[in-house]
């Protein structure tokens, strides 16, 4: 079946500093990729939808300059994180549209910023 | 703008029994996908099942069913023979239907499956 790797699976920062989280759809191409934001109990936020060789689509609210998004192949979309900040602590998931339309997501990554 | 609503935010159901969870949605799009996702506590998000809209047979996989009223909007699972590995949230999902369009999620069901 279609498998999506993110990495890191937790990462621990300093306020202001920045984190950049990968997402890999491992045997298949995504021209799309998705990006979430989780938090506990809660259901998926979508945070901004990402096409491969164009800039991201971001949700309203969700900060550009903040969260920049990279899909610079058609398996890997990255996130970064920028002058991260302990409201930014969130569990974060990546997805990748598959050939039906269906979307396979990766295991998340749980930032903490301290 | 589409709206997924699962009125359900808890259930359980004993082993090997028959569980059904709720979902429905408001679209004025005639077609669209629509999917049911599990989220175990690893939080690892699983497909479930996927159905659609053109499509009037419920979607079937091995345990997994689905009630796909498309004139109701409603999009019920139906888990038979429950099995302790079942114990996740459960999130239903719209999707309008073509190539790189957004997935809506409903606010999902804790479902426990109890030995």
């Amino acid at each position: 079946g279609a498998v999506v790797s993110q990495h890191p699976s937790r990462v621990i920062c300093k306020s202001g500093t920045s984190v950049k989280i990968e997402c890999r759809s491992l045997d298949f191409q995504a021209t799309t990729m998705f990006w979430y934001r989780q938090f506990p109990k809660k259901s998926l936020m979508l945070m901004a939808t990402s096409n491969e060789g164009s800039k991201a689509t971001y949700e309203q609210g969700v900060e550009k300059d903040k969260f920049l998004i990279n899909h610079a192949s058609l398996t890997l979309s990255t996130l970064t994180v920028t002058s991260a900040h302990p409201e930014d602590s969130s569990f974060y998931i990546c997805s990748a549209e598959g050939p039906g339309y269906e979307q396979y997501f990766g295991p998340g990554t749980r930032l903490t910023v301290t | 703008a589409q709206t997924v609503t699962q009125s359900q935010p808890e259930m359980s159901v004993q082993e090997a029994e028959t569980v059904t969870l709720s979902c429905t949605y408001d679209t004025s799009e005639s077609n669209y996908y629509l999917f049911w996702y599990k989220q175990p506590p690893s939080r690892q998000m699983i497909l479930v099942i996927r159905q659609e809209a053109y499509k009037q047979q419920n979607a079937t996989e091995n345990r997994f069913s689905v009630n796909f009223q498309k004139a109701a909007k409603s999009f019920s699972l139906k888990i038979s023979d429950s099995q302790l590995g079942d114990t996740a949230m459960y999130f239903c999902a719209f999707m309008k239907g073509d190539t790189g369009n957004q997935f809506y999620f409903g606010t999902g069901t804790s479902l426990t499956v109890i030995p």
